[in-house]
Formats: C-alpha cells, sequence, structure tokens
C-alpha cells in the first residue's frame, strides 16, 4: 500500500525559513516523480513543484510563486522528499501535499497524496 | 504560464442530474489535462488524466472530453457522493497550472 506522510510543518515568521519532509512507502520510491501541491485557505489547489526520478537526473520544476525561494530534494535512500522554503511570505500560508504516481500516457504523479502539512507564515 | 479558467465557478444540481464543467486553457496544451475531486476533509482525488483516461476504480459516470484549449468534465448521473469541488489541471507545459475550481452544490 502506498503511504505518504509529511511533516515540517508549523508557524513561522514572514521572511523564515521551514523544510517539509515527505515519507513514502509501499512502492520504489526511486523510479517515481514526486510533486508538492498546496492548497491556501479558502482557495484553490496550487501546483507548487516537482522532482524527477532517478532516471531522469532527479531534475525539478517549480511554479512561478515559488521558484527562486523553494528547492525540492530527494533521498532514495531514506524514500524521502523534501521541500525547502526560505523567503517565506503570508500567502505561502497554505497546507502542502507531497503526491505521486506512476507515469502513464502522458501524465506522471497525482495518484497518490499524503494527508498534508500545515504551514503558516505569520508575524 | 498557462492560465486554465474553468466554469462555472459553483453551481447547484439534484441527483440524477447531468453535470457538465469546462476548463479552457490559454494556449494549446494537446490533451494534456486531468480532472480532480475534493471533497471537505479529504485530499483530492484524480479522476481523470490525458483528457479521457478514467483513473483506476472511478465510477463510469465520469468522463472527460476535448482537446487543444477546451476541455470538459461530465458526470452523467449525479450521485450524493459526488457533490464536492472539482478542478481541472494542465500537465502539458511546466509550470503545471490548476483551473479555478467548480463547487458543485446540492439543489
Amino acid at each position: 500500500e502506498v503511504q505518504l506522510v509529511e511533516s515540517g510543518g508549523g508557524l513561522v515568521q514572514p521572511g523564515g525559513s521551514l523544510r517539509l519532509s515527505c515519507a513514502a512507502s509501499g512502492f520504489t520510491f526511486s523510479d517515481y516523480y514526486m510533486d508538492w501541491v498546496r492548497q491556501a485557505p479558502g482557495k484553490g489547489l496550487e501546483w507548487v513543484g516537482r522532482s524527477r526520478n532517478r532516471a531522469n537526473s532527479y531534475t525539478t520544476e517549480y511554479a512561478a510563486s515559488v521558484k527562486g525561494r523553494f528547492t525540492i530534494s530527494r533521498d532514495d535512500s531514506k524514500n524521502s522528499v523534501y521541500l525547502q522554503m526560505s523567503s517565506l511570505k503570508t500567502e505561502d500560508t497554505a497546507m502542502y501535499y507531497c503526491t505521486t504516481g506512476p507515469c502513464g500516457a502522458g501524465a506522471c504523479s497525482f495518484d497518490f497524496w499524503g494527508q498534508g502539512s500545515l504551514v503558516t507564515v505569520s508575524s | 504560464d498557462i492560465q486554465m479558467t474553468q466554469s462555472p465557478a459553483a453551481m447547484s444540481a439534484s441527483v440524477g442530474d447531468r453535470v457538465t464543467i469546462t476548463c479552457r486553457a490559454s494556449q494549446d496544451i494537446s490533451y494534456f489535462l486531468a480532472w480532480f475531486q475534493r471533497k471537505p476533509g479529504k485530499v483530492p482525488k484524480r479522476l481523470i488524466y490525458s483528457t479521457y483516461r478514467l483513473q483506476s476504480g472511478v465510477p463510469s459516470r465520469f468522463s472527460g472530453s476535448g482537446s487543444g484549449t477546451e476541455f470538459t468534465l461530465t458526470i452523467s448521473s449525479l450521485q450524493p457522493e459526488d457533490f464536492a469541488t472539482y478542478y481541472c489541471l494542465q500537465h502539458s507545459k511546466f509550470p503545471f497550472t490548476f483551473g479555478g475550481g467548480t463547487e458543485v452544490e446540492i439543489k
């Protein structure tokens, strides 16, 4: 059974940093792309970024709103993906989800979701 | 970035109704469009990917169509468990972008 468990959320001041972790189990982690998606209170879903798999050199992609401030990394030996967030803004307040899934028919990821980790940016 | 415009933003419907939600892309995304269902307190659930491919386990009353810039999600006969918010996502070009969502409420 695929499981994704996020951790590391909390309250942080504007301009601060935070690192979210997503621990995965139930599948061959190194084979899968990993994405982060967030949802701010009362708002819709927003794609944050992606880490490709080992076969694709672990390359990353980011939303414009977080590019240069957020970094996605992964440690296949720990079956974990990370979202390092810096220069946080109040508008980064959201529930953050990691998600993954196999690639097929032109689509990758988004099959399986963690329960989310809440990040609150406030002074 | 590609902008995804969903319509309507909200709708009221009755059990048994046929429901259609539209998603329009600001540029050609070929067939790289997915649909998600979001219920309060639950994580998003992917229903359809690559325009029409049904996620395993999703009821056949859900279907998707379209190409290029205009796409639709159709629920052929709305069931009580279908009352939720639906989002489209373009997975053609980075950065991926979601539509603003369509809340389907009970009439």
